[in-house]
């Protein structure tokens, strides 16, 4: 069954560092998304994309942030200049096109800044 | 902003009787609702959904019920079974709202006791 992929599973960096998380959605899935938990709280959304640009993005995601689709298969998630506080579980999520609000989420990566 | 609410942080059951998950949600432009299922170290599993013109989609073991005029929406698993333990999400979205993104609720563990 396809799934969605994401690595690392756990990235360890310090504050100030710029982190990229990888993610491979499932190959026919058009919409994509990524999502963070925070230890203890819910999930909360952060970006969507679609059709190479985002299409709906959160306060969360503010300058620090980007994402991208370097290629055919990877789409990525770039924290510029972590902070303490972006410690967390970042989901990646796709869904196929015609498909209303079914998305399929990745295993997560655990980002811990220290 | 908790548009999206789970109440009751947990919930125990023993194997074969009925578990019951409730969520409310705030936000009346909200017209289709998810659950999803968290296992430790995992992304969520889409399990169920309801769009609003229905008050019950039933899958297996699993019937989401949702009540509009009260804004609440609730899973039932029957019969339960130990395999079912796990974090129960609710999400909800709507086209008016953003046609993207799920709003989650801060998830319930549901363990079923053998």
């Amino acid at each position: 069954e396809p799934e969605v992929t994401q690595t690392p599973s756990h990235q360890v960096t310090q504050m100030g560092q710029e982190v990229i998380l990888r993610c491979v959605p499932i190959s026919n899935h058009l919409y994509f998304y990524w999502y963070r938990q925070i230890l203890g709280q819910k999930v909360e959304f952060l970006v969507s994309f679609y059709n190479n640009e985002i299409s709906e993005k959160s306060e969360i995601f503010d300058d620090q942030f980007s994402v991208e689709r370097p290629d055919g298969s990877n789409f990525t998630l770039k924290i510029r200049s972590t902070k303490l506080e972006d410690s967390a579980m970042y989901f990646c999520a796709s869904r196929e096109a015609g498909t209303r609000y079914e998305q399929y989420f990745g295993p997560g990566t655990r980002l811990t800044v220290t | 902003d908790q548009q999206v609410k789970q109440n009751s942080p947990s919930l125990s059951v023993q194997e074969g009787r009925i578990s019951i998950l409730n969520c409310d949600y705030t936000n009346s432009m909200f017209d289709y609702f998810l659950w999803y299922k968290k296992y430790p170290a995992e992304g969520p599993t889409f399990l169920i959904s309801i769009s609003s013109i229905k008050d019950k989609n039933e899958d297996g073991r699993f019937t989401v019920f949702l009540n509009k005029s009260a804004k609440h929406l609730s899973l039932h698993i029957v019969p339960s079974q130990p395999g079912d333990s796990a974090v129960y999400f609710c999400a909800a979205n709507s086209d008016q709202t953003g046609a993207n993104n799920l709003f989650f609720g801060t998830g319930t563990r549901l363990t079923v006791i053998p």
